[in-house]
């Protein structure tokens, strides 16, 4: 199986801050990677697809960025309703696996 | 744009077989677009890939699972199910019923997620 590692695990910050996640997978899965938001209560959604595809609808200010073991999830200006989980997920091969998450906080 | 609605019984005993549903709305059960898909968070801990199926019937579930995961399609109700067997308190958690992407990969879409506690 592929192991997903992400960094911080959590993390408090501002409105207006510039906030990046890490997510190194334990071999290489190219470009095969997603990032998820999550908050309780609602349908989890789909931020990026394919390492740095932004999905339609989702906000400029989300980017994604790397390849190969190493990616970043960045939030250019966090904004309020940006408090929630995020998750990466790999999709180069089965077991599909996640991160442990990053939760974003308000300072 | 696809919906997806979990249902099922929200408390299972321990030893039995905890069923859930997802009703397909807004698009085709039988698309070749996507594998209907069940992931699951226990509480305080990240997200647990189930396994997918296809509406032909190919289907890959998670090996820590396998032994124990049946993932059933039913196109004429526009369904498709999740049954876990022999289940302890381990598989108390919300349960999503989702799409798998084929071309990219990714969950697409997803339910509002079910809790199911396995309790006697």
């Amino acid at each position: 199986d592929i192991q997903m590692t992400q960094s911080p695990s959590s993390l408090s910050a501002s409105v207006g801050d510039r906030v990046t996640i890490t997510c190194r997978a334990s071999q290489g899965v190219s470009s095969w990677l997603a990032w998820y938001q999550l908050k309780p209560g609602r349908a989890p959604k789909l931020l990026i697809s394919l390492a740095s595809r932004l999905q339609g609808g989702v906000p400029s200010r989300f980017s994604g960025s790397g390849s190969g073991t190493d990616f970043t999830l960045t939030i250019s200006s966090l904004q309020p309703e940006d408090f929630a989980t995020y998750y990466c997920q790999q999709a180069e091969s089965f077991p599909l696996t996640f991160g442990g998450g990053t939760k974003v906080e308000i300072k | 744009q696809l919906q997806l609605q979990e249902s099922g019984p929200g408390l299972v005993k321990p030893s039995e077989t905890l069923t859930l549903t997802c009703s397909v709305s807004g698009g085709s059960i039988s698309s070749n677009l996507y594998y209907w898909t069940w992931i699951r968070q226990p509480p305080g801990k990240g997200l647990e890939w189930i396994g997918n199926m296809f509406y032909s019937g190919d289907t890959y579930s998670n090996p820590s699972l396998k032994s124990r995961v049946t993932i059933s399609v039913d196109t004429s109700k526009k369904q498709f199910s999740l049954k876990l067997s022999s289940v302890t308190a381990a598989d108390t958690a919300v349960y999503y019923c989702a799409t798998w992407a084929t071309s990219t990969g990714t969950i697409e879409y997803w339910g509002q997620g079910a809790l199911v506690t396995v309790s006697s």
